[in-house]
């Protein structure tokens, strides 16, 4: 089982400032089976960014997703004040199995 | 639009049963892959099982399997999820989910491209 840690695990900071979330995984993983996902509180998660780099239909292109191998990053360009929210990478199992990291909580500094 | 509700959470003793269910609707039922992911109060993200299109396969994570049962009907355009034997373990809120591949669909996005609201569950004496 590939396990994704994502750090930091907090990370404060500014509407208008750049947001950089970082998923690493504990072996090797295709770009195109990692994907990121956003939780708002009390709401079900959104899909964000999939294959790695790939923006969802209806998301905003300050999102963006980089990376490969083992090490992932969603970058949030300018933050507005919807995006202070609960961030997980995800394996989309190419075996069939589905992990998702800890999760990045982004709170207003 | 498209739109996944769930519905049949709630309240059950250790080791009864309760059934989910996830009401499909916006798009074509049959042609997709469902998941069902659940979440612990105050925790991450945790897969749990998984209905290929046609119900024809099906795969669990380990500490469901013999416990869970997830199935489909596509006349109905409804994904379910038979859970028994719960333990508190299983407290949590659980959504439906779309696999975004679909061998009708030429662009396949590889990530649960459709969430429900989810439905809580409570495991408890």
């Amino acid at each position: 089982e590939i396990v994704l840690t994502q750090s930091p695990g907090t990370l404060s900071l500014s509407p208008g400032e750049r947001a950089t979330l970082s998923c690493r995984a504990s072996q090797f993983v295709s770009s195109s089976y990692l994907a990121w996902y956003q939780q708002r509180p009390g709401q079900a998660p959104r899909l964000l960014i999939y294959s790695a780099s790939s923006r969802a239909t209806g998301i905003p292109d300050r999102f963006s997703g980089s990376g490969s191998g083992t090490d992932f990053t969603l970058t949030i360009s300018r933050l507005e004040p919807e995006d202070f929210a609960l961030y997980y990478c995800q394996h989309y199992g190419s075996a069939l199995w589905y992990t998702f990291g800890q999760g990045t909580n982004l709170e207003i500094k | 639009q498209v739109q996944l509700v769930e519905s049949g959470g709630g309240v059950v003793q250790p080791g009864r049963s309760l059934r989910l269910s996830c009401a499909a609707s916006g798009f074509t039922f049959s042609s997709y892959g469902m998941h069902w992911v659940r979440q612990a109060p105050g925790k991450g993200l945790e897969w749990v099982a998984l209905i290929w299109y046609d119900g024809n396969i099906k795969y669990y994570r380990e500490s469901v399997k013999g416990r869970f049962t997830i199935s489909r009907d596509n006349s109905k355009n409804t994904l379910y999820l038979q859970m028994d034997s719960l333990s508190d373990e299983d407290t949590a809120v659980y959504y439906c989910a779309r696999d975004g591949v679909s061998v009708f669909v030429p662009t396949p996005i590889k990530a649960f491209d459709v969430w429900g609201q989810g439905t809580m569950v409570t495991v408890s004496s």
